[in-house]
Parts: C-alpha cells; sequence; structure tokens
C-alpha cells in the first residue's frame, strides 16, 4: 500500500497562477520530508527538504513547502508559477527506526503543466 | 563531476534474457539506490546500499539483485526478464543514508 499520497495526478493552471501540491505520509514518528522534480528530459532532482526546525522551508526556483505535523503533510507551493515549471513533482519520505532510517518512499508524482 | 552515470541508456530485451544496469557516482557518497519507475507509481525503491559492503532489500525486490562493488559503483542485475519488468530505472546516491538523493539519468529498459 502507498504510504505516501499525492493528492492530484495532473496540474494543468496558468501563467502567474500560484500552485499548491499535496503530500500526505501515513506514519507517525520522526520523518524526513523532500520533494524532487523532473523536468521534461532531465534527472530528478532535489527541490527542498525538511529534517528539523522551522516547519517552513523553502527552496529553489522559488517554492517552499509546509511541515504540518498533526496532518502528517508537506504541501509544496509556488505563489507565481511560469511555463518553465512545467515537470513532474514528487513527495518523498524517510521515517526513523529506531536509532536509523527506514527505507524511502515516493508519492506516485504529480505531472504540472504550465499554459502561456 | 559527472555526477551519477548509469549504463546503458536504452535496453530491449526478449522475455527471459538477462541483463546488468551500471551505476556509478564520482561524490563519494556513502549511500546508493536502485528505483524503478512506472506511470502513475512513482519511484519504487528496488534495492539499496546504506553503506560500502552492504545491501537490503527495497519495496519491490522480485526478480532482482545487486552487487555494490565498491564504493562508486552500484549495479542492478535482471536474471531473467519478464515484461512486468518494462519499467525505467534510477539510480541514485547519496552522502549519506537517509540524505538528499542525487539521481542518473535512468535506463529505459523493455522487455517484450
Amino acid at each position: 500500500a502507498q504510504s505516501v499520497s499525492q493528492h492530484n495526478h495532473h496540474v494543468i493552471l496558468s501563467e502567474a497562477a500560484s500552485l499548491e501540491l499535496g503530500c500526505n505520509y501515513s506514519y507517525g514518528g520522526t520523518v524526513n520530508l523532500f520533494w524532487y522534480v523532473q523536468y521534461p528530459g532531465q534527472h530528478l532532482q532535489l527541490l527542498l527538504k525538511y529534517f528539523s526546525g522551522d516547519p517552513l522551508v523553502k527552496g529553489i526556483k522559488g517554492f517552499e513547502a509546509e511541515f504540518i505535523k498533526s496532518k502528517f503533510s508537506f504541501n509544496l507551493r509556488k505563489p507565481s508559477v511560469q511555463w518553465s515549471d512545467t515537470a513532474e513533482y514528487f513527495c518523498a519520505v524517510n521515517r526513523a527506526t529506531g536509532d536509523s532510517w527506514g527505507k524511502f518512499q515516493f508519492g506516485a508524482g504529480t505531472q504540472v503543466v504550465v499554459t502561456p | 563531476n559527472a555526477g551519477v552515470t548509469q549504463t546503458p541508456k536504452f535496453q530491449v530485451l526478449k522475455t527471459g534474457q538477462s541483463m546488468t544496469l551500471q551505476c556509478a557516482q564520482d561524490m563519494n557518497h556513502n549511500s546508493m539506490y536502485w528505483y524503478r519507475q512506472d506511470p502513475g507509481m512513482g519511484l519504487r525503491l528496488i534495492y539499496y546500499s546504506a553503506s560500502e559492503g552492504t545491501t537490503d532489500k527495497g519495496e519491490v525486490p522480485n526478480g532482482y539483485n545487486v552487487s555494490r562493488l565498491n564504493k562508486r559503483e552500484f549495479s542492478l542485475r535482471l536474471e531473467s526478464a519478464a515484461p512486468s519488468q518494462t519499467s525505467v530505472y534510477f539510480c541514485a546516491s547519496g552522502r549519506v543514508y537517509g540524505d538528499t538523493q542525487y539521481f542518473g539519468p535512468g535506463t529505459r529498459l523493455t522487455v517484450l
């Protein structure tokens, strides 16, 4: 069963619109949280990550994400998207198991298309 | 730095054939990973190596084997390929297990 859920599989929006992508995970305890992006024809690359501290994290290219522990969520946001943000976005979670880390789990991904 | 490299980029196999996917990283990372990416399913972890000398099963290990040849190289072997193994395979590495992963360009495998 998928332990990391991304609510939208496909999002289409216009340039300058705001973007929010949901990510929820289904286990408690300490987690490391990541958002990765895959631009067309390119490698997956890290957008941002949360390990501890301020639950609002900022990443590259104007993206940010908020960790809400009570909701088991780590939603990605960008106030104003550009055509170049067209990509597939993946949420990933790794949870602590004892004094080490468990297996990484990725969400199914959200394909974002930004129209001019 | 080349980062994470994978060979081959594309491969077509017939059912029952075997092959090895190669992965190498030049970032002196301790951990390495193999994933498969299928439409609508995201990335699923096949095997990982938290550090040189160790390997562990991921979410979908059946039909695969791995070898952590040295700190730089982590190979994935399909002993008897099946059509269900048609996928895009990504290798990744990380400085330490649990931290950011750096991905290779992927291998697109088709099993007929």
